[in-house]
């Protein structure tokens, strides 16, 4: 079974909408967390979240929200998507406290987005 | 900017030749990992290094750390076609989260 699993696996959509990518993982981990890529796959951190406490990158817009409805799914919604959204967005989960760099991380297969 | 740079951006060499990538970075780290992507696949974590230790070995991986020159290195032995992926490093920070490099892109031809 897949540990971290992300759907859809492409979506594109015009400038303008709200959509959302959803995230599961079946490891029990504590954290997890949101990561763009860029074209030239760049990784940057999105959000650190578990039930506790939630860490936001000040550079997300405020357009980006996780939403967590439960320990093993963390949800990523954008409203009023806009040209430079369009990437690759990974998942990922960790054992421990968030932000816990100090382990592993588990990450999703991706999701690439692209806004027209 | 990225906390840490690898070098070199791409790197291309035969099988069974040794593939060396390196990791520099510029903040105090509590540790160190790199991780592997295939194209169109997630990351796949490799090797975690803390920042009190200056080498690692896993199967044919090799890290060191030299939190003096804030740099590690990321050696593979006897590459194979099947290593042709990226390689980024990602460092631990004060924050607890893990900041990437912008990737090795290796290419190792059969």
């Amino acid at each position: 079974d897949t540990a971290v699993s992300q759907t859809p696996k492409y979506l594109v959509t015009q400038m303008g909408n709200d959509k959302s990518i959803k995230c599961e993982q079946n490891l029990g981990h504590d954290t997890m967390y949101w990561y763009k890529q860029d074209s030239k796959k760049f990784l940057k951190i999105m959000f650190s979240y578990n039930n506790k406490e939630l860490i936001i990158n000040e550079t997300v817009p405020n357009r980006f929200s996780p939403k967590s409805p439960d320990k093993a799914h963390l949800n990523l919604h954008i409203n009023s998507l806009e040209l430079g959204d369009s990437a690759v967005y990974f998942c990922a989960s960790s054992q421990g406290g968030v932000g816990s760099g100090h382990n592993e991380q588990f990450f999703g297969p991706g999701t690439r987005l692209t806004v027209l | 900017s990225q906390q840490g740079e690898e070098d070199p951006q791409a790197l291309s060499i035969q099988e069974g030749e040794n593939a060396t990538m390196n990791c520099s970075y510029k903040t105090s780290i509590n540790n160190l990992q790199w991780y592997r992507q295939n194209s169109g696949r997630g990351l796949v974590h490799l090797i975690l290094i803390r920042s009190n230790e200056r080498e690692k070995h896993s199967g044919r991986l090799r890290v060191t750390l030299d939190t003096s020159k804030k740099s590690s290195s990321l050696l593979i032995t006897a590459s194979r076609a099947a290593d042709t992926a990226s390689y980024f490093c990602a460092t631990v920070n004060a924050g607890n989260m893990l900041t990437f490099g912008g990737g090795t892109r290796l290419m190792v031809k059969p």
